[in-house]
């Protein structure tokens, strides 16, 4: 069965520092993959979405930037992590165009 | 263009039903329906990809107006564990989901 793995669970970083988030799909070959983040009591953001490896489309121009180095593997990074920064970092992936998404367990980051 | 989800929340007693809905200014190609409890990430229900289609899941189920661009989900004798926030996503020609604001929805005992 494919499993899904994203990690950290929280993370307290402070202002002016990377980030490195990475998520991962058991299972399964060639997934789509999404980042969204979620504003406390917000919904939804689409950051970037992947449908292969190195192709990385990007929804929100911000200091955020994704990488898929392989297959499975779905990379979010900052150089320099902004207040505004904080929120619930949701990984996703789909096996097939219009195929329901299944989530990570998320990463709680707030920027100190 | 982010769907629009009405209403905003809803309280309701347990047994009673209710109906969300969504609307999109653009074209539709799919309608996802999702249910996130407090602090957990969301889990999937259902997509619906064509005009007038329904679906069910046990006593959730959801219709699709493509030609209205609109979406809805009845929840038919709630249950305690109906209880989170329902987001509905609206797919693009690209499969990429952009997610409504959610509905909070609350049954009580």
């Amino acid at each position: 069965s494919q499993t899904i793995h994203q990690w950290p669970a929280t993370l307290v970083q402070p202002v002016g520092s990377p980030l490195s988030l990475e998520c991962t799909v058991e299972g399964t070959s060639n997934p789509n993959l999404y980042w969204y983040r979620q504003a406390a009591g917000r919904g939804l953001q689409l950051l970037f979405y992947s449908v292969g490896i190195g192709q990385i489309s990007s929804e929100v121009p911000q200091n955020l930037s994704a990488s898929r180095p392989q297959d499975r593997q779905f990379i979010l990074s900052s150089k320099k992590l902004l207040l505004s920064d904080s929120g619930f970092y949701l990984c996703a992936w789909a096996k097939y165009r219009n195929y329901g998404y299944t989530f990570g367990s998320g990463t709680r980051l707030t920027v100190v | 263009q982010q769907p629009v989800q009405s209403p905003q929340a809803v309280i309701l007693r347990e047994g009673e039903d209710a109906v969300i809905n969504c609307s999109s200014s653009k074209a539709l190609y799919s309608v996802h329906w999702y249910r996130q409890k407090h602090g957990e990430a969301p889990v999937f229900l259902m997509i619906l990809l064509k005009g007038g289609e329904q679906k069910g899941h046990e006593k959730i189920s959801a219709s699709f107006n493509e030609k209205k661009q609109q979406s809805s989900l009845y929840l038919t004798a709630s249950q305690l564990s109906y209880s989170g926030t329902y987001f509905c996503g609206t797919g693009d020609r690209d499969d990429k989901i952009i997610f409504g604001k959610g509905t909070r929805l609350h049954i009580l005992p």
